[in-house]
């Protein structure tokens, strides 16, 4: 079954400093993949997604940045962070011919 | 541009009480629905999905949803809730053939026992 790996876990970072979140995928090959931002309230914020190596399309002008360096890998990154930029972040991917999202257990950024 | 309403925020329920969670999505196309559930501490999955076919899917946990296409809606339902439904649900579209999926804002349920 398709596993996503997500990591840190919880994060607390001064205002602009860097950020770098990874994502890791198991038990799928080529996945389409996804950087979430969920908002109590306001459901799930599509960041970004990837249908492949190097290909990264953004969704919301921002402060974060998102590559793929490898099939099974993303990382949403920051140069200088924002306090706007806390919040908890979800990797997701879809498996091959499904459509459904699988998620990570997410990553809750604090920048103070 | 794609969206998705859902009309309760926040619900209460008794349990064995029936449950009904309306979703109403904008989309200019075909479109593949699914319903996302958060139990607490856990993370998001799958709870039920349309792709086409029978309107009326079934998904895990005796919940049930209806793609009714005149009205752009994917109703949540289920006869009799149990204290271990209390959740957050989120619905969700996808264009099909398309990469990105929507969520609408969530609706969170409390079950009391």
């Amino acid at each position: 079954s398709q596993t996503i790996h997500q990591w840190p876990a919880t994060l607390v970072q001064p205002v602009g400093s860097p950020l770098s979140l990874e994502c890791t995928v198991e038990g799928t090959s080529n996945p389409n993949l996804y950087w979430y931002r969920q908002a109590a309230g306001r459901g799930l914020q599509l960041l970004f997604y990837s249908v492949g190596i190097g290909q990264i399309s953004s969704e919301v002008p921002q402060n974060l940045s998102a590559s793929r360096p490898q099939d099974r890998q993303f990382i949403l990154s920051s140069k200088k962070l924002l306090l706007s930029d806390s919040g908890f972040y979800l990797c997701a991917g879809t498996g091959p011919n499904t459509g459904e999202l699988f998620f990570g257990e997410g990553s809750r950024l604090t920048v103070l | 541009a794609q969206s998705v309403s859902q009309h309760n925020h926040h619900v209460i329920l008794s349990e064995a009480a029936s449950l009904e969670l309306g979703c109403n999505y904008s989309y200019g196309g075909t479109v593949n629905l699914f319903w996302y559930v958060q139990y607490p501490g856990q993370h998001l999955q799958l709870l039920l999905k349309y792709f086409s076919g029978d309107p009326l899917v079934k998904g895990i946990k005796g919940f049930e949803a209806e793609f009714i296409k005149s009205k752009f809606s994917f109703n949540l339902r289920k006869p009799s809730v149990q204290w271990s439904d209390t959740a957050e649900y989120f619905c969700a579209v996808k264009g099909t053939g398309g990469f990105k999926t929507i969520f609408g804002a969530g609706t969170r349920l409390f079950v009391k026992a």
